[in-house]
């Protein structure tokens, strides 16, 4: 079955300090990648999608993801963590462009520390 | 900048009762869907929409769910007789297009307490 893997619910990081949160998917054909946040009491936001176009993706708030094919991954990454950028990420995958239904990972929270 | 919105924000409910969740999508989507996160678990699909119907549903999408546009803006999720573990947060979320590259826009959600 195809799923997503996101390492680490929690992780935890000084203000300024590099953000890196991981994922990772097992799919037989490369899958469409995507990062969202959720904000509290908020809904979730796409921050960046792969669609099989450039390998490194560039999305809102600085952060920004590389898909790799050899090591089934999209890890999230910003270079320099700010406080507001304490929240829930998520990892999804949709398997081909016939669905657009979203598989999830489990999320991960970040937590920025002054 | 336009949102999809969800009310209620928060319903209690008696095992056994009907409940329908609101969702407002934005206004040129065409395609509609319904996730729902149990308490420390993932973020799951149970149906997508499009055209009056459904287009794509879950395991976990069974008789005991359905889901309408009853007019040009809402879409709803009832669950016809609510059972414990259906206690979630349930998102809607919207899209242009329905393929695996558009992106969906969710709302706040609907937490769902089943007593």
């Amino acid at each position: 079955a195809q799923s997503v893997t996101q390492l680490g619910s929690h992780v935890s990081v000084s203000e300024g300090a590099l953000v890196l949160l991981r994922c990772n998917y097992s799919s037989s054909v490369p899958p469409y990648l995507f990062w969202y946040v959720q904000y509290p009491n908020q809904g979730l936001q796409l921050l960046l999608k792969y669609t099989s176009a450039a390998t490194l993706v560039k999305g809102i708030n600085g952060f920004e993801a590389e898909f790799k094919k050899s090591e089934t991954s999209f890890h999230l990454t910003k270079p320099s963590a700010h406080m507001s950028d304490a929240a829930e990420y998520f990892c999804a995958v949709t398997l081909t462009s016939n669905t657009g239904k979203l598989i999830f990972g489990q999320g991960t929270t970040l937590q920025v520390k002054p | 900048e336009p949102e999809v919105t969800q009310t209620p924000s928060h319903q209690v409910t008696q095992m056994g009762q009907e409940v329908i969740l609101r969702c407002v999508p934005i206004s040129n989507h065409l395609y509609f869907y319904w996730y729902r996160q149990i308490l420390g678990q993932k973020v799951e699909f149970l149906v997508s929409f499009y055209n009056n119907e459904i287009s794509e549903k879950s395991e976990i999408f069974d008789d005991q769910f359905s889901v309408e546009r009853p007019d040009g803006s809402n879409f709803t999720l009832k669950i016809r007789s609510t059972k414990l573990e259906d206690s979630a947060m349930y998102f809607c979320a919207s899209s242009v297009g329905g393929t695996g590259t558009d992106t969906q826009y969710f709302g706040p959600g609907t937490r769902l307490t089943v007593l």
